[in-house]
């Protein structure tokens, strides 16, 4: 099935630090969006990109729909404990139907206090 | 307003057996979606149901299927267990085509 590149699969960090991850893919997509899962839990939207070039900011974190539609980044600023948790992007494909997401493989991120 | 809610949070069966999962979605949403989440192959769609009826699907075999009801409320099914079945099973709910939200999960061991 359509795959979305994510990178990098983990970080280990120290707090403070900013954070900075990526997903590629070969295929365009409508929409893009960035979702954090901590154990136990389902995925918590943290931001959602609808146009290309769209640069989205909520609180510590920003996000962008890369402009050729193909890529889009995650940068969480000033790292804290509570930022750890697996991180997911996920896209929309064209005519695929806004809910059938596809969603990258996760970033794994480590915070040494 | 209350999030979505699945039933069980876990649940534990053996090969062969059939389970049935089910989700509620957030008050007004009318689409409600299956995701499977699995170490090796991550999040996957199973499929939507949209006003009673499936408006999308994934690529899993027909062993799974779902159903939902007028009250928005969905079921999932899995015949015949097979060890690869294990996973968490992700219900998402929205209210027509934007922006999903997700449940708990229900982790499925199948022994």
């Amino acid at each position: 099935g359509q795959q979305l590149n994510q990178s990098p699969q983990s970080m280990f960090i120290q707090e403070g630090e900013d954070v900075s991850m990526n997903c590629t893919s070969s295929s365009i997509f409508n929409t893009w969006l960035w979702y954090k899962q901590d154990p136990g839990e389902g995925p918590v939207l943290l931001i959602a990109l609808y146009k290309a070039g769209e640069l989205t900011s909520n609180g510590r974190l920003t996000a962008q729909f890369g402009i050729t539609r193909k890529d889009s980044f995650l940068n969480i600023s000033a790292s804290i404990p509570s930022d750890v948790g697996i991180y997911f992007c996920a896209g929309q494909l064209p005519g695929q139907g806004a809910q059938k997401l596809v969603f990258g493989q996760g970033t794994r991120l480590t915070i040494n206090p | 307003k209350a999030g979505v809610t699945q039933t069980p949070r876990y649940l534990i069966k053996t090969r062969g057996q059939q389970v049935t999962l089910s989700c509620s979605p957030i008050s007004g949403h009318r689409s409600v979606s299956w995701y499977q989440q699995t170490p090796g192959q991550g999040l996957q769609f199973l499929f939507e149901y949209f006003s009673e009826t499936q408006r999308n699907k994934g690529n899993f075999p027909g062993r799974f299927s779902g159903r939902q009801f007028s009250n928005s409320r969905s079921e999932m099914n899995v015949s015949t267990l097979e060890l690869g079945d294990s996973a968490l099973y992700l219900c998402a709910s929205s209210w027509g085509t934007d922006t999903q939200y997700f449940g708990p999960g229900t982790r499925l061991t199948v022994l």
